[in-house]
């Protein structure tokens, strides 16, 4: 069966290092995006990519960067990770006709120390 | 700008309906959508409305939707301890494969 999931599910991290979340898709699906979930926020788009080569910022891009070398997966990376970053990270792709539909991972935990 | 706005707790006794309501702000916003979110887990969708539509039910779920108001409910009868979870409205265009998300609504079921 086709699915979406992200490595580590969880992760602790000190202030300043370099961190990358794994996102692998099965789907086939051109996009695909990361959010994240802090409480009171609800999910807020961190980056997005509609296909291979493409990126794009969502609205909380700063210190977060992502790249899309082949359809299946989509490495967020936090260059110097802060505290203001320890969240919950989700992964989630879609295809690029009918509806919307956003199929999601599980979720990796960040501590950032 | 775009934006979903949603109450952030509710709470029933089983057996009862939930009403869990959301608004949104962009006219042009062509599919809705109620997640579900349970502990540990990540998002599943639960149904969609198309925005030509007022109405959709499935099963146990109803969705209306007054257009003019811009606003969206998901109802759902005979509410179980299994529905207990966070749940997220989303509204998506079709000029962009982005969906705006809700705060999301924690729905508490008390036996």
């Amino acid at each position: 069966d086709a699915e979406i999931t992200q490595s580590p599910r969880h992760k602790i991290t000190e202030t300043g290092r370099q961190v990358t979340l794994a996102c692998h898709q099965t789907w086939n699906h051109n996009n695909m995006f990361w959010y994240r979930q802090d409480l009171g926020h609800g999910l807020r788009l961190i980056h997005y990519s509609y296909g291979v080569q493409d990126t794009n910022k969502g609205e909380v891009s700063d210190g977060y960067s992502v790249s899309r070398s082949n359809t299946e997966d989509l490495p967020l990376t936090l260059e110097s990770a802060a505290s203001s970053q320890t969240s919950v990270y989700f992964c989630a792709s879609s295809r690029t006709s009918g509806s919307d539909e956003q199929f999601f991972g599980p979720g990796t935990r960040l501590t950032v120390l | 700008g775009e934006d979903v706005e949603q109450s952030l707790f509710l709470s029933v006794r089983e057996g009862d309906s939930s009403v869990i309501n959301c608004t949104y702000t962009d006219s042009s916003s062509t599919y809705l959508y109620w997640y579900k979110q349970e502990p540990g887990a990540g998002l599943q969708l639960l149904t969609y409305i198309f925005s030509n539509m007022d109405m959709k039910q499935d099963q146990r779920l109803t969705v209306l939707l007054n257009k003019k108001d811009k606003h969206l409910s998901l109802r759902i009868a005979d509410t179980q301890t299994g529905d207990s979870a966070i749940y997220f409205c989303a509204e998506g265009t079709d000029s962009s494969y982005k969906l705006i998300f809700g705060s999301g609504t924690r729905l508490l079921v008390r036996p």
